[in-house]
């Protein structure tokens, strides 16, 4: 069974461009959810998805999207970068909206210049 | 709506000394709680988590936490410290809704 990865690592972007990050989800898990981690700070909630349906936002723009695929796979899709954006993007799986326990990615870390 | 706070933005031990880190919740409805840790340039990996039942819980590496309702708290403690224990907390709550995070603390050991 394989854990939740996410891709890629680390990643330099300039102001204005957008930014595609993906993850793989563990093994049966059918639900994903995405979390911004500023440095310092602890993760705060993006969206999650259930079955390909965004299931739950929470306070960021529209300019930050996503998808999950069939196979549960996602990409978090980010526009128009700003400075602020630079952060500890993760990744968490699940097995299902009522099963709490979300297993974390290692994450890709996102600097914008 | 629910919150956390983390008492302590960094917290340092001296080796297997009693670790204590503090964590108290707001929460309108009865909540589900977690401890994770995140050592440097990792993820989040779950240390334990209250749902129901038993309100004292074992996690792994030797970590507990006891959910106190009257006192709103789910406090993480370790009897012995190690060095391997270094690492960023961070404790969290929910109940069908995303996990909301607490800043986290910081935790050191000292040789």
């Amino acid at each position: 069974e394989t854990g939740v990865t996410q891709s890629p690592t680390h990643l330099i972007k300039t102001r204005g461009q957008q930014v595609t990050l993906r993850c793989s989800s563990q093994s049966g898990h059918n639900t994903v959810s995405w979390y911004q981690q500023a440095l310092g700070q602890g993760p705060q909630f993006i969206f999650q998805y259930y079955r390909e349906e965004e299931n739950g936002r929470g306070n960021f723009p529209p300019r930050f999207s996503g998808l999950q695929f069939p196979n549960y796979s996602s990409e978090l899709n980010v526009n128009a970068l700003e400075l602020d954006d630079s952060a500890l993007y993760l990744c968490a799986s699940s097995s299902g909206l009522a099963e709490e326990t979300q297993y974390f990615g290692p994450g890709t870390r996102l600097l914008v210049l | 709506a629910q919150s956390v706070t983390q008492l302590g933005s960094h917290v340092s031990v001296s080796e297997g000394a009693l670790v204590l880190l503090r964590c108290n919740y707001s929460s309108s409805v009865p909540p589900y709680l977690f401890w994770y840790v995140q050592y440097p340039n990792q993820g989040l990996q779950l240390l334990l988590k209250y749902t129901t039942g038993a309100t004292l819980v074992k996690g792994i590496n030797g970590f507990e936490a006891e959910f106190k309702k009257s006192e709103t708290s789910f406090h993480l403690t370790k009897p012995s410290a190690h060095m391997s224990d270094a690492a960023e907390y961070f404790c969290a709550v929910s109940r069908n809704t995303p996990l909301v995070f607490g800043k986290g603390t910081r935790l050191s050991v000292i040789a």
